[in-house]
């Protein structure tokens, strides 16, 4: 069966300051891989979507990046932080091969910018 | 205008009831639909999935899609307290095998009263 991990579950992290939330998925190969960010009250904006390693496609311009280094592994980063970047950040992965396929959610990272 | 729109809410249904949430999307293009669930702090959880115009039914739940009014909604029959949360429309943009990316709604609050 398939898993997804994703860590920490909270961080704090000071304005200007480096990120970096890591996601992995075992189970399968070649999965679509997804970075979303909830604010407080809303709905999932999708952040980054990825098919495949080193293919990733951004859907908002902001102060954050992707990486995916390997097929399982989908990382979210910034250089120095906003108070803006707070948020629920949720990973999540769907089969890569497969068009009409939901997609599993890890726990989430809960991100406070102070 | 949104890809995926949904009223924000909050619907308050009484215990028992039936509880319809509704979801619009623009991408006349779009072949899958998803409701989730999500609770307060929690990750979303898949509900149901439907591809084909008409009903699709689960237990206390049905899924509608109407493709030509490009609109997806959910019913919850003999809605308990413990459906509280809120519900995520979510529709997979594309029409090749492996670019859809998956993109919500806002989503709308549902309260059932006991």
């Amino acid at each position: 069966s398939q898993t997804i991990h994703q860590w920490p579950a909270t961080l704090v992290q000071p304005v200007g300051s480096p990120l970096s939330l890591e996601c992995t998925v075992e189970g399968t190969s070649n999965p679509n891989l997804y970075w979303y960010r909830q604010a407080a009250g809303r709905g999932l904006q999708l952040l980054f979507y990825s098919v495949g390693i080193g293919q990733i496609s951004s859907e908002v311009p902001q102060n954050l990046s992707a990486s995916r280094p390997q097929d399982r592994q989908f990382i979210l980063s910034s250089k120095k932080l906003l108070l803006s970047d707070s948020g629920f950040y949720l990973c999540a992965w769907s089969f890569g091969r497969l068009m009409n396929t939901e997609a599993f959610f890890g726990q989430g990272t809960r991100l406070t910018v102070v | 205008q949104k890809e995926v729109e949904q009223n924000s809410g909050p619907l308050s249904v009484p215990e028992g009831a039936i509880a319809s949430l509704n979801c619009t999307y623009s991408d006349r293009g779009s072949q899958s639909f998803f409701w989730y669930r999500q609770y307060s702090g929690k990750s979303p959880e898949l509900i149901m999935f439907i591809y084909s115009n008409g009903d699709k039914e689960d237990g206390r739940f049905t899924a509608q899609l109407n493709k030509a009014s490009q609109y997806v909604s959910l019913l919850i029959r003999d809605s308990q307290p413990s459906d509280s949360a809120t519900y995520l429309c979510a529709v997979k943009i594309g029409r090749s095998g492996n670019t859809g990316k998956l993109i919500f709604g806002q989503g709308t609050t549902l309260q059932v009263k006991p």
